[in-house]
C-alpha cells in the first residue's frame, strides 16, 4: 500500500537554528515527490518537485532531497515567516492520476 | 490573475441535505482534483479528472460526486451529507496531472 510518513508531526526552532524535516514514503515505483508549504486557513503552496534519487532543489533557505526511502527538508537559519505546515506528497508511476500525502510537520520558528 | 477558486468558504449544513461546492480554475489546466484534510490524516484525494468528461475515483470517493462538463469547472456535490463529511476540501488544477498542482483557499464544512 502506498503510503507517506512525515516526522516530526511538530517543530518548534529558534529563529537561525536549523534543522530538517522528514519524508518517509513506500509507493509502487515512485514517479514524482513534492514538497508543499501551507499557511493557516489557506490551501498549499507549491515548493519542490523531485523525481529521482540524488536529486536536490533549493529555494532561498530551503533545500530539499531525496533517497529511496526518503525524502528531506532542510531548512537553514530560519526565519519566524517561514512558520508554516510542510506537506510532502508522492506520485506513483502506476498512476499519474493518484497523490498520497503525509500528515505534514507543522513548523513554528520563535524570534 | 492565475488562481482557483472555491465556493462556499464556509459551509454549516444538515445531515441530508445536498449540497454543491464549486471549484473553477482560470490557467487552462486539464487536471483537476478533490480533497479533504482531517487533522492527523493529511490530504486524502476523492476525486479527479483528467479532462473534460472524464472523471475517476480516488482514494476517499464514498458520498461524494463529481463532474466535468467544461474544463473550467470541477464542482464537489454531496447527495446526502453526513457528519463524518465534516472536513477542509481543497480542489487543486494543473496543466497535466505530473505537473504541479495550484490548489484553491479551501472550503470549511460542518455537517450537523
Amino acid at each position: 500500500e502506498d503510503q507517506v510518513t512525515q516526522s516530526p508531526e511538530a517543530l518548534r526552532l529558534q529563529e537561525g537554528e536549523s534543522s530538517s524535516l522528514n519524508c518517509s514514503y513506500t509507493v509502487s515505483g515512485l514517479r514524482g515527490l513534492f514538497w508543499y508549504r501551507q499557511d493557516p486557513g489557506k490551501g498549499p503552496e507549491f515548493l519542490f518537485t523531485l523525481y529521482s534519487a540524488g536529486e536536490e532543489k533549493e529555494k532561498e533557505r530551503l533545500k530539499a532531497t531525496l533517497t529511496k526511502k526518503e525524502s528531506f527538508l532542510h531548512i537553514t537559519a530560519p526565519k519566524p515567516e517561514d512558520s508554516a505546515t510542510y506537506l510532502c506528497a508522492v506520485q506513483a508511476r502506476y498512476n499519474f492520476n493518484k497523490f498520497y500525502f503525509g500528515s505534514g510537520t507543522k513548523l513554528n520558528v520563535k524570534p | 490573475e492565475a488562481q482557483v477558486t472555491q465556493n462556499p468558504r464556509y459551509l454549516i449544513t444538515v445531515t441530508g441535505k445536498k449540497l454543491t461546492v464549486t471549484c473553477s480554475q482560470n490557467m487552462n489546466h486539464e487536471y483537476m482534483s478533490w480533497y479533504r484534510q482531517d487533522p492527523g490524516l493529511g490530504l486524502r484525494q476523492i476525486y479527479y479528472s483528467m479532462n473534460v468528461e472524464v472523471t475517476d475515483k480516488g482514494d476517499v470517493p464514498e458520498g461524494y460526486k463529481v463532474s466535468r462538463k467544461e474544463k473550467r469547472n470541477f464542482p464537489l456535490i454531496l447527495e446526502s451529507p453526513s457528519p463524518n463529511q465534516t472536513s477542509l476540501y481543497f480542489c487543486a488544477s494543473s496543466f497535466r496531472q505530473q505537473e504541479t498542482q495550484y490548489f484553491g483557499p479551501g472550503t470549511r464544512l460542518l455537517v450537523l
